[in-house]
């Protein structure tokens, strides 16, 4: 699976947007960029995932650069419960079947201010 | 829907002791997880099981075996506990389109 890099902790004020960037240079054709977040010391939970269109869903969006070497996730409106650790994952299926194997790095520390 | 759920939640354990600690997701997946995260790093693989029948060693298996008892359970034992396993342990699930889901975690400790 392709080796990302994510800036070590960003800080946002509570309402503005959260932009966290991703670089996955070495990415290939069948791999998905996913993203999670852990919470304290809570599960990781899932909030998007994509292949090489942007995707939107209730929680954010996800902007994949058109070469698919990098990508943003978007939290259009930060609010103080989005502070974690927010993790992008590269992650490769085999065809049809669920297998996959999710390698996390040490990801981005957000901190969202009041 | 309780998704992936994990017992126990909290364990200490003396060293050389054996656990064994259960999984169980009612989502319907083929593929379950066991990972370890320490203090202040992030998650490494321990075993997964791609499909009901099969396991295989993640990045740091040693010192753990796994059971895929089913295609809902998914336990993981240590069989001669030491210190260095005290960890928070995390089993999860995935489904090609939504993605992994995590149980609440196991914190163990071994004294």
């Amino acid at each position: 699976d392709a080796k990302t890099t994510q800036p070590p902790s960003m800080d946002c004020a509570e309402g503005r947007a959260a932009n966290l960037p991703c670089n996955h240079s070495t990415i290939s054709g069948n791999e998905y960029v996913y993203w999670y977040r852990q919470i304290h010391s809570q599960g990781p939970q899932y909030i998007i995932h994509g292949l090489k269109n942007n995707e939107t869903n209730e929680m954010a969006s996800l902007i994949i650069t058109e070469d698919r070497k990098s990508s943003t996730l978007i939290l259009p409106h930060a609010t103080l419960r989005d502070t974690a650790v927010y993790y992008c994952i590269v992650l490769w299926y085999s065809g049809g079947t669920s297998y996959g194997k999710l390698t996390f790095g040490q990801g981005t520390i957000l901190t969202v201010h009041p | 829907n309780a998704g992936v759920t994990q017992t126990p939640k909290f364990q200490v354990l003396k060293t050389g002791q054996s656990m064994t600690l259960q999984c169980a997701q009612d989502m319907n997946h083929n593929s379950m997880y066991w990972y370890r995260q320490d203090p202040g790093m992030g998650l490494r693989l321990i075993y997964y099981s791609a499909s009901e029948g099969t396991t295989d060693k993640g990045e740091v298996p040693n010192g753990y075996n796994v059971s895929r008892l089913n295609k809902r359970e998914f336990s993981l034992r240590l069989e001669s506990a030491a210190p260095s396993q005290t960890s928070v342990y995390f089993c999860a699930s995935s489904d090609r389109f939504y993605g992994y889901t995590f149980g609440s975690g196991t914190r163990l400790t071994v004294v």
